[in-house]
C-alpha cells in the first residue's frame, strides 16, 4: 500500500475484554514499531520488530500486552483483559531499515469503558 | 543507554516570532537524527533529518543542525505561522540494530 495502514481506526471495548489491533506496514519495510500515545502525552515505545531478529519487547507495560509479526508483513498488537488505563492511541510505524525515517499510520484510538 | 531530551512545553509564540526547540541526545557512535511533527488530529510525519555531524536538515522553513560536539539537534524557524501549531518530536536512530527513540514532544501554539 501507499502508507502504513492501521485498523480499526477506533475501538471502544468493555473493561476486561481482549482487543486486537492490526498494522499493515509499507511493503518492503523491514522495521516495524508500536507506540502508545495517551491524550496530551508523548510517544511511549512498546515493541520493535526488525526483519527476522527477535523483537525488542522492552516497552511492553505488562504481560497483558503482546504483539506478533509474520515475516515482514502484518503485525497485530493484542491487549488482554483491557483496563481503563489502556485507553490511548496506538500508533504503528515502519521503516525501510533501522536507521531511516519511520512512516506512521493514523493510529487506532482505543477507549476502554 | 540511548536517549533524547527535549525542552518542555507548551511553547506559545506570536506569529512571525523566532522559534527554537532544544533537543539533545545521548548515544554511542553516529546516530541519525530526526524531527517529526504531529499536527492537531493528524498522524506523525517526518519534518527533517540529518545523518551525520554538521549536516543541516531543512523543510518548510524549519532547520536543524547536527552538532556532535554538543550532542544537539535544535529545531529553529525564523518566522512561525499559526499553521505551525503542532507537537514536535526529536528522534534518534542508531546505525546498529536498535529502535528509533523519540523525545517526549514539545507542544507549540502560535497565536495571531
Amino acid at each position: 500500500g501507499a502508507g502504513v495502514s492501521q485498523s480499526p481506526s477506533n475501538k471502544v471495548t468493555e473493561k476486561g475484554k481482549d482487543v486486537e489491533l492490526r498494522c499493515d506496514p509499507i511493503s518492503g519495510h523491514t522495521a516495524l514499531y508500536w507506540y502508545r500515545q495517551r491524550l496530551g502525552q508523548g510517544l511511549e515505545f512498546l515493541i520493535y520488530f526488525q526483519g527476522n531478529s527477535a523483537p525488542d519487547k522492552s516497552g511492553l507495560p505488562s504481560d497483558r500486552f503482546s504483539a506478533e509479526r509474520t515475516g515482514e508483513s502484518v503485525s497485530t498488537l493484542t491487549i488482554q483483559r483491557t483496563q481503563q488505563e489502556d485507553s490511548a492511541v496506538y500508533l504503528c510505524a515502519s521503516s525501510f531499515s533501522r536507521n531511516t525515517e519511520a512512516f506512521f499510520g493514523q493510529g487506532t484510538r482505543l477507549t476502554v469503558v | 543507554g540511548n536517549s533524547v531530551t527535549q525542552m518542555e512545553g507548551p511553547v506559545t509564540l506570536s506569529e512571525e516570532a523566532f522559534l527554537t526547540i532544544n533537543c539533545t541526545y545521548t548515544a554511542t557512535g553516529y546516530p541519525s537524527l530526526f524531527w517529526y511533527v504531529q499536527y492537531p488530529g493528524e498522524g506523525l510525519q517526518l519534518l527533517l533529518k540529518a545523518t551525520k555531524a554538521d549536516d543541516k536538515g531543512s523543510n518548510k522553513g524549519f532547520e536543524a543542525t547536527y552538532r556532535k560536539e554538543t550532542t544537539s539537534f535544535h529545531l529553529e524557524k525564523g518566522s512561525v505561522q499559526v499553521s505551525d501549531s503542532a507537537v514536535y518530536f526529536c528522534a534518534l536512530g542508531k546505525t546498529s540494530y536498535d529502535k528509533v527513540i523519540f523525545g517526549p514532544g514539545t507542544s507549540l501554539s502560535v497565536i495571531p
